[in-house]
């Protein structure tokens, strides 16, 4: 299973919003609604921001959302904040094969 | 509070083996699938395996097919990972996480070095 694209880095001022993109192909994120998203700060566990490309865990600020068009699916931060600095990973469960795959990762610096 | 303690990390030589450990708390543990995911230094995350809720069934990225392998004890709430055969690629901080869909909560992450 190949990694999904996502931009290496991206860029933003406080209270701008930015879209991260994760893509794939026809047969991965095209077939199946098992996006997940998540925020990753240097020297921390990994945290859960969206499941299922839509869902957001309890307790997750709803100034993150997720969305799906074709074969790319979105994460998109609203009123961005200095703590969202942070690395964010996309990824796909696939279900035909019990796997999962990690896009490459996008280092995302708040201006 | 859901926790995941992990340990069992540490310095390596090339060929050797080393069994990580991720003890859990804080939810019904032989209810969840669990998995391991790694980041190498530098580099993005990587999922690594994942054990089903039962254990009979598992699941290995192909990077470590056959040289590692996952397993539990629901009757000590732990997971684990046996990794053999390392290689300086498998240098990463491993995470065990709940769930495998998506990976709703995540151990404290433990650093795997294999080096000589």
């Amino acid at each position: 299973q190949s990694a999904l694209t996502q931009p290496a880095s991206m860029s933003g001022s406080p209270g701008q919003s930015i879209s991260i993109s994760c893509t794939g192909t026809s047969t991965d994120v095209g077939d199946y609604n098992y996006v997940s998203w998540y925020q990753h700060h240097p020297g921390k566990a990994p945290k859960l921001l969206i499941y299922d490309v839509t869902n957001r865990p309890p307790g997750v600020s709803d100034r993150f959302s997720g969305s799906k068009s074709g074969n790319t699916a979105s994460l998109t931060i609203s009123g961005l904040q200095a703590e969202d600095e942070a690395d964010y990973y996309c990824s796909l469960y696939t279900s035909s094969t019990y796997t999962r795959v990690f896009g490459g990762g996008t280092k995302l610096t708040v201006l | 509070e859901v926790q995941l303690l992990q340990s069992g990390g540490g310095l390596v030589q090339p060929g050797g083996s080393l069994r990580l450990s991720c003890a859990a708390s804080g939810f019904t543990f032989s209810l969840y699938a669990m998995t391991w995911v790694r980041q190498a230094p530098g580099k993005g995350l990587e999922w690594v395996s994942v054990m089903t809720v039962s254990g009979s069934r598992t699941y290995y990225a192909d990077s470590v097919k056959g040289r590692f392998t996952i397993s539990r004890d629901n009757s000590k709430n732990t997971l684990f990972l046996q990794m053999d055969s390392l290689r300086a690629e498998d240098t990463a901080v491993y995470y065990c996480a709940r769930d495998h869909r998506y990976s709703s909560f995540w151990g404290q992450g433990t650093l795997v070095t294999v080096s000589s």
